[in-house]
């Protein structure tokens, strides 16, 4: 049973256009939700977070939105550099359940220049 | 600040042999520690997670184990390895009252 999905395995971005990364989710119980970069053969990468009680949080060419009565949320990179190339994992978790993240299966980003 | 190492980064062993991963992290107390994996072309799973010392929950049943015998060192082991063991394997910590969990390195484990 996943709970947490990236319906799209890859994406292929011009550099200095938008990017678009999306996540679903299926159980309305989380109430925090992250987003991590992941380079080949590193630990991924914090890069932000929202909490359930905001639709939106951005930092820097980052912008995650959530929509709750889709259970959706997104990640944009605006604009999109060559070094943004790599997996994206969107995660979420429940205070309830000890803050345990919940990981979606990655999209891998191509930017190119 | 606060930083996390695990080792070996990379690690090639025989089906049967043993494993031993560890994982130490600085800079905090008493954190929340975790072991996931991540197969090839797959997502993350979590392994083991410790909200202190000796104290471990595992979430998936292989023949993978977790130690934590200080509060800021998590070890993975195996007693006998097998080839669905391989993969990349990652420790991560938690502040206690915190939301973000943070990775380590990653170590990449070869069964043959």
């Amino acid at each position: 049973d996943q709970q947490v999905k990236q319906n799209s395995p890859s994406l292929s971005v011009q550099e200095g256009r938008i990017s678009i990364l999306n996540c679903d989710y299926t159980n309305s119980m989380f109430d925090y939700f992250l987003w991590y970069k992941k380079y080949p053969a590193e630990g991924p990468t914090f890069l932000i977070s929202i909490s359930s009680i905001k639709d939106k949080n951005e930092d820097g060419r980052f912008t995650v939105f959530l929509n709750k009565s889709a259970k959706h949320l997104s990640l944009h990179i605006v604009p999109s550099q060559p070094g943004d190339s790599a997996v994206y994992f969107c995660a979420a978790s429940t205070h309830n359940a000890g803050n345990m993240l919940t990981f979606g299966g990655g999209t891998r980003l191509m930017v190119k220049p | 600040s606060q930083t996390i190492h695990q080792w070996p980064a990379t690690l090639v062993q025989p089906v049967g042999s043993p494993l031993s991963l560890e994982c130490t992290v600085e800079g905090t107390s008493n954190p929340n520690l975790y072991w996931y994996r991540q197969a090839a072309g797959r997502g993350l799973q979590l392994l083991f997670y410790s909200v202190g010392i000796g104290q471990i929950s595992s979430e998936v049943p292989q023949n993978l184990s977790a130690s934590r015998p200080q509060d800021r060192q998590f070890i993975l082991s195996s007693k006998k390895l097998l080839l669905s063991d391989s993969g990349f394997y990652l420790c991560a910590w938690r502040q206690f009252s915190g939301n973000t969990i943070y990775f380590g390195e990653g170590s990449w484990l070869t069964v043959v």
